[in-house]
């Protein structure tokens, strides 16, 4: 199976939001609100930002959240700022008992 | 504090074997899912396995299916990845990480360990 597709790069301004897209089919996205969306900064561990599509995990920001339209799957962050700069990956359960990952994306705060 | 540590990576030659341990700490092992998922340089993370609360249910990526087997000892907190045949597309960073969801899957990894390297050249 492919990765879920999501944009090589965003960038933004502090204070401004942005939205990741993850775009997948009709087995995987489409089909389970079984969604996540991790967080990575060089040199350490993903970090869980966003599970079963919309729901955050205890200690993450609210700044944070997430939503699904068919078979697309998508990461807001309001009111950015410096430390929100990372890599953030978006996966999904495939209906086969295995989990699909996205190829990243590079969140630049401008 | 809710922890995983990895160990057992290291250099290894194509066609030889590896076992990865996670050792746990800070939550009731035996209630949770644990997977495995590695990293290699530069790429995006890419699912290994993963292993029921109970032990009763496991499951693998075609790419490491038949090579691979997950497993864990509750007494012990302790999960394993037994590593067969291993070639140089295996070269990655393993972590286990441990499922969100109480007993069942949610298919969401909540707890990373820190990793451990598993390098496969000749």
């Amino acid at each position: 199976q492919s990765a879920l597709t999501q944009p090589a790069s965003v960038s933004g301004s502090p204070r401004q939001s942005i939205t990741i897209s993850c775009t997948g089919t009709s087995s995987d996205v489409g089909a389970y609100n079984y969604v996540s969306w991790y967080q990575q900064h060089p040199g350490k561990a993903p970090k869980l930002m966003i599970y079963d599509v919309t729901n955050r995990p205890s200690g993450v920001s609210n700044r944070f959240s997430g939503s699904k339209s068919g078979n697309t799957a998508s990461l807001t962050i309001s009111g950015l700022q410096a430390e929100d700069e990372a890599i953030y990956y978006c996966s999904s359960y495939t209906g086969t008992s295995t989990v699909l990952f996205g190829g990243g994306t590079k969140l630049t705060v401008l | 504090q809710v922890q995983l540590v990895e160990s057992g990576g290291g250099v290894v030659q194509p066609g030889t074997s590896l076992r990865l341990s996670c050792t746990a700490s800070g939550f009731t092992f035996s209630s949770y899912g644990l997977h495995w998922v590695r990293q290699a340089p530069g790429k995006g993370p890419e699912w290994v396995a993963v292993m029921s609360h109970d032990g009763s249910n496991k499951y693998y990526a075609d790419s490491v299916k038949a090579r691979f087997t997950i497993s864990r000892d509750n007494s012990k907190s302790t999960l394993y990845l037994q590593m067969n045949s291993l070639r140089p597309e295996d070269t990655a960073v393993y972590y286990c990480a441990k499922e969100e969801r109480v007993y069942y899957y949610s298919y969401a990894m909540d707890v990373w360990g820190q990793g451990t390297t598993v390098t496969v050249s000749s």
